[in-house]
């Protein structure tokens, strides 16, 4: 059984540029979240997605977009990168239903100068 | 409003010894509550997940508690050792709420010094 595997490890981008990160879900889960946790602080919900549709989102600007595709996988889309948008992007996988099952990706860290 | 809100914020303490930290949160009713590990630049890691109706959980050196009625969850560990040196985060999930309405704590730093 693998986990949840995401890519890259790191990243930096300029500000105004865009930039995708990679989540490769845990086998068995069919629903995916991301997550964004600045330094120091508790990660923040940005979205999920189930069935390839987002289902549900945070308090994040439509800037931040996302796909599910039918493997499961998903990656998450960032334009126009704003100096905040640094941060350690996690994500989640879990099987809709199964309420023990959350594990979480190592993060993707993205650096925007 | 569901907060969860965790202390100390950071915490340092010799190799070898206990330490116990706290949650508090406002969530009600919630389905369960879980600790987890995260160590610098990497995910978290689950420690323990409870359900309401529960009011211990181990894995190991860890033992987490749960008082409902307080509305209050600790962490203890025991013997620490430098591995344990981590952020530990705790998370409630609202009753019904679904994965897309965790509520995260700020998280405990913990330093274990030798």
């Amino acid at each position: 059984e693998t986990g949840v595997t995401q890519s890259p490890t790191h990243l930096i981008k300029t500000r105004g540029q865009q930039v995708t990160l990679r989540c490769s879900s845990q086998s068995g889960h069919n629903t995916v979240s991301w997550y964004q946790q600045a330094l120091g602080q508790g990660p923040q919900f940005i979205f999920q997605y189930y069935r390839e549709e987002e289902n549900g989102r945070g308090n994040f600007p439509p800037r931040f977009s996302g796909l599910q595709f039918p493997n499961y996988s998903s990656e998450l889309n960032v334009n126009a990168l704003e100096l905040d948008d640094s941060a350690l992007y996690l994500c989640a996988s879990s099987l809709t239903g199964n309420n023990y099952g959350y594990t979480f990706g190592s993060g993707t860290r993205l650096t925007v100068v | 409003k569901n907060q969860v809100e965790q202390s100390p914020q950071s915490l340092i303490i010799l190799e070898g010894k206990n330490c116990t930290l706290q949650c508090n949160y406002t969530v009600s009713p919630f389905s369960n509550l879980r600790w987890y590990k995260q160590d610098t630049g990497r995910g978290p890691v689950s420690l323990t997940i409870m359900t309401f109706s529960e009011n211990t959980k181990s894995n190991g050196r860890y033992t987490a508690t749960l008082d409902a009625d307080t509305k209050q969850s600790s962490l203890h560990i025991t013997a620490s050792q430098l591995s344990d040196s981590a952020s530990y985060i705790c998370v409630v999930i609202p009753f019904g709420g679904g994965y897309n309405k965790l509520i995260f704590g700020a998280g405990t730093r913990l330093a274990v010094h030798p």
